[in-house]
């Protein structure tokens, strides 16, 4: 089946524009993820939404960023007035609600703010 | 909250040698242990996971162990190939929605 897609697979964009990142989940996964990964780092948590509880936004760096997601499928990510230190692959990743936390990635949109 | 330390940051071995990464973490609940492959460019892959009920698990040239008593847990990759060149992130994680990652090795596989 299809996996996790995630568009656009990169965006240029200037210093103070705002972004929105698209995330399409596996089918019937209701768990989905947001992360941030830096150059040569590690995945940084952004943000969780879990069927229709409300979403973990305790990993957003400020409140220039945001995310929803419709019912148990699309999400975007929102960044507003985008910096420089926004520059970063943006992965999605979703997974079932029940048993185990597998998770399944996106291949990221790589994010160069300008 | 959990937190999930990963060593060596990087690692180079000989085409046919093994290579060795470990992981310790924090929470003595969590209960569920994946390790991701990440090739340039792309999204994290999931290689293989073991959960809390089990010691050791193998699929083909890689292996993990899980040392609960410990808390800590590695991957074993035999027969090393140039294929396998990519950055490994091991997480851990307690239920769904909770999953914290390592910062990650980056291995390299000379030919």
């Amino acid at each position: 089946g299809a996996g996790v897609s995630q568009s656009p697979s990169n965006k240029v964009t200037e210093k103070g524009k705002d972004v929105e990142l698209r995330c399409d989940p596996i089918s019937g996964h209701t768990a989905l993820y947001w992360y941030r990964q830096r150059l040569g780092q590690g995945l940084e948590f952004l943000i969780y939404f879990q069927g229709n509880s409300a979403p973990d936004k305790s990993g957003l760096p400020s409140d220039r960023f945001s995310a929803e997601r419709t019912g148990e499928s699309v999400s975007t990510l929102t960044i507003q007035r985008t910096q420089q230190e926004d520059s970063a692959v943006y992965l999605c990743a979703s997974s079932a609600s029940s048993g185990y936390n597998e998770q399944f990635f996106g291949p990221g949109t790589r994010l160069t703010v300008l | 909250g959990e937190n999930v330390e990963q060593h060596p940051s990087t690692l180079s071995v000989q085409e046919g040698d093994s290579a060795v990464i470990k992981c310790t973490y924090s929470d003595s609940a969590s209960n569920y242990f994946p390790w991701y492959k990440q090739e340039l460019g792309k999204g994290p892959q999931l290689i293989i996971d073991i959960r809390s009920n089990v010691g050791e698990k193998k699929d083909q040239r890689i292996a993990v162990t899980l040392n609960k008593t410990a808390k800590h847990f590695s991957l074993h990759i035999t027969e090393t190939q140039p294929e396998d060149s990519a950055v490994y992130f091991c997480a851990a994680s307690i239920l769904i929605g909770d999953m914290r990652f390592g910062a990650g090795t980056r291995l390299t596989v000379k030919p």
